[in-house]
């Protein structure tokens, strides 16, 4: 498998509910950066985790990263039908130009 | 908030024409980046540059492919002579080392 990579890859809930999103990458890492992406447009920037940091949060985002499992999670609390979209976990390598890897993203469905 | 911009939005092309797709990115950032998704797969990278040169490209970047910063504010990308399996959306984006990298809303590119 590649670097980046997200499980599950669809996952569908209800409104108020929480969602947890998995990425695994294969390399040392700088940092880990998650996207959102609705259908057809542009990646919105969510949130960035450096390697030397275990979890951060930003309103119903909290993201954790374990780099000894090259693992992070993304919670989104209390899920609004406006979280449907597809979420992407991003890494940047130290052996690269800071380029970003992306994963095959989790697609997800919150139903109203 | 400052952005990246993306034109077009969209365009169509035929096959064997060529194509340059434009961007702008924030104005204080110093690397840059093209990306591409085919429809329903996943964004891959194809180049980065840096100080007005290339400093890493994806296997996808092939010689049909060139970026160019023309001046001190446009980013662009141009394919020589497109192929069906060029359609795709592009996406620009921009950022320093190590920090958030920002996308633009994307170029849909539809060869025909």
């Amino acid at each position: 498998s590649q670097q980046g990579e997200e499980d599950p890859q669809a996952l569908s809930i209800q409104e108020g509910e929480n969602a947890t999103m998995n990425c695994s990458y294969k390399t040392s890492i700088n940092n880990l950066q998650w996207y959102r992406q609705n259908s057809g447009r542009g990646l919105v920037h969510l949130i960035l985790i450096r390697s030397n940091e275990r979890e951060k949060h930003s309103g119903r985002l909290r993201v954790t990263l374990d780099t000894s499992k090259k693992s992070s999670s993304l919670l989104i609390t209390a899920s609004r039908a406006a979280d449907t979209a597809s979420y992407f976990c991003a890494t940047d390598r130290t052996d690269s130009s800071y380029k970003l890897i992306f994963g095959s993203g989790t697609r997800l469905l919150v139903r109203p | 908030e400052p952005e990246v911009t993306q034109t077009p939005s969209h365009q169509v092309t035929q096959m064997g024409q060529e194509v340059i797709l434009r961007c702008v990115p924030i104005s204080n950032h110093l690397y840059f980046y093209w990306y591409r998704q085919i429809l329903g797969q996943k964004v891959e990278f194809l180049v980065s540059f840096y100080n007005n040169e290339i400093s890493e490209k994806s296997e996808i970047f092939d010689d049909q492919f060139s970026v160019e910063r023309p001046d001190g504010s446009n980013f662009t990308l141009k394919i020589r002579s497109t192929k069906l399996e060029d359609s795709a959306m592009y996406f620009c984006a921009s950022g320093h080392a190590g920090n958030t990298i920002y996308f633009g809303e994307g170029s849909w590119l539809t060869v025909v």
